[in-house]
């Protein structure tokens, strides 16, 4: 089964800050059809985790431009730029390109 | 709006079997894959099973960890989708979240599972 790992585990940010949170995963994530299923998601604290970014950097309906996705291959980025504090919570990046999906471990992103 | 409700979550004892349902509103049901996710108190998410639509074959796809004990199914004439869960373990104790692939996804709130003696 696929491997991704989170770096870091938590994440403190001051608000207005910016965030990198990695998913790196154990191999291609590239389909054969030429598209790579890399998605993002937050869930925030007592809620269901809700999509963010999906195939690596499209942000989904009604996500602000502050969330931006990137990466190829095995390494990607989501990026968070003027945290907000509506932001904070765990932040898990899936991979939907290999049977199973394998989630990340998470990336829990707190206010210093 | 789309949405999603989950049903049928409980305390239930190590290899007792139980159904989770999750009724689905405000698409076109029979075109959207669906799909369980759960997560362990205080743990992160873990996939569990998909179903794809008819012109797929309802094809079916587990998470190792639940493969041979697990059945998901869907009715697409009740918008329904189902998570057969049998002999389950002390593991499976879980929030189960009902999830529907629309170009993006949707969830639903969960449902919880105990699985305690």
């Amino acid at each position: 089964d696929v491997v991704l790992t989170q770096t870091p585990v938590s994440l403190l940010i001051s608000l207005g800050g910016q965030a990198s949170i990695s998913c790196r995963s154990s191999q291609s994530l590239v389909h054969s059809n030429g598209n790579t299923y890399l998605h993002w998601y937050l869930q925030k604290p007592g809620q269901s985790p809700q999509l963010l970014i999906y195939q690596v950097s499209n942000r989904f309906s009604g996500i602000p431009d502050r969330f931006s996705g990137s990466g190829s291959g095995t390494d990607f980025t989501l990026k968070i730029s003027r945290v907000e504090p509506e932001d904070l919570g765990v932040y898990y990046c899936l991979q939907r390109t290999h049977n199973p999906w394998t989630f990340g471990g998470g990336t829990k992103l707190e206010l210093k | 709006a789309v949405q999603l409700v989950e049903s049928g979550g409980g305390l239930v004892q190590p290899k007792e079997s139980l159904k989770i349902s999750c009724a689905a509103s405000g698409f076109t049901f029979s075109n959207a894959a669906m799909y369980w996710v759960r997560q362990a108190p205080g743990k992160g998410l873990e996939w569990v099973a998909r179903i794809r639509t008819k012109p797929n074959n309802y094809a079916t796809y587990y998470a190792d960890s639940v493969k041979g004990r697990f059945t998901i199914s869907r009715d697409d004439s009740k918008s329904m989708v189902y998570l057969q869960m049998d002999n389950l373990k002390t593991e499976d104790t879980a929030m189960y979240y009902c999830t529907a692939e629309l170009g993006g996804d949707y969830w639903g709130q969960g449902v919880m599972v105990t699985v305690s003696s």
